[in-house]
């Protein structure tokens, strides 16, 4: 098993460009999520799914798009890219668990910058 | 809401040093608990987990036990190695029904830990 992978490693945009970051599981998991990483902040919620076809919005949602066309792909999106979006971005997911311990496998992050 | 709060760190230590690193939480009853670790350039793995008070998650040496009277899950290490040194995060997963989303984790800031040969 691959796990969750990410693409691309790195990225640099310019102010105001676009992209996607992939996001793949081959776990047959149920929810999936996106967080950045700030420097000295943690992990920051930006969307989540729980399953295919349903999207909700995390702490920081705003700048990003995401959608769940498959159970295995979680693209976000970056719409009009500023210097605030410069982070690692982790995709996450995890099976439909019991009672609570909901373990989130993670994939290897994107690291972007935004000049 | 929930909430997690760790140690501030760096932390360094030498090789074969006691390691605590604390953690503590604010939840509606008794959450799942649980530690990442983050080894550079990676994403995150569970290193242990703890779903009920007084049980103890263990392992690779790491050990950390749910205590419900202090609101407490502190991970710990009787002798740390130079391959240790990573980044660790606490984090916790609310019970069903207890007014957050369960398959959502709160996370701690993470705590920096180097360990010198």
């Amino acid at each position: 098993n691959a796990g969750v992978t990410q693409t691309p490693k790195f990225r640099i945009l310019k102010i105001g460009q676009s992209m996607t970051l992939q996001c793949t599981q081959d776990m047959n998991h149920n929810y999936m999520y996106w967080y950045r990483q700030d420097p000295g902040m943690g992990l920051k919620l930006i969307y989540y799914s729980v399953g295919a076809g349903i999207t909700d919005k995390g702490e920081v949602p705003n700048g990003y798009n995401v959608s769940r066309s498959t159970t295995e792909d979680f693209p976000l999106r970056l719409e009009l890219a500023a210097p605030s979006q410069t982070s690692v971005y982790f995709c996450a997911s995890s099976p439909l668990a019991g009672r609570g311990d909901y373990e989130q496998y993670f994939g290897p992050g994107t690291r972007l910058t935004v000049t | 809401g929930n909430s997690v709060t760790q140690m501030e760190g760096p932390v360094t230590l030498s090789e074969e040093a006691f390691l605590t690193i604390n953690c503590t939480y604010t939840a509606t009853g008794y959450p799942s608990l649980f530690w990442y670790v983050q080894y550079p350039g990676e994403g995150l793995q569970l290193l242990l987990k703890a779903t009920k008070a007084d049980d103890k998650g263990s392992n690779k040496g790491f050990e950390a036990t749910y205590r419900k009277e202090t609101t407490s899950f502190h991970l710990e290490k009787g002798s740390v190695q130079v391959s240790d040194s990573a980044v660790y995060f606490c984090a916790l997963s609310p019970l069903p029904n207890s007014g957050g989303s369960n398959y959502k984790l709160t996370f701690g800031k993470g705590t920096l830990l180097t360990v010198n040969p």
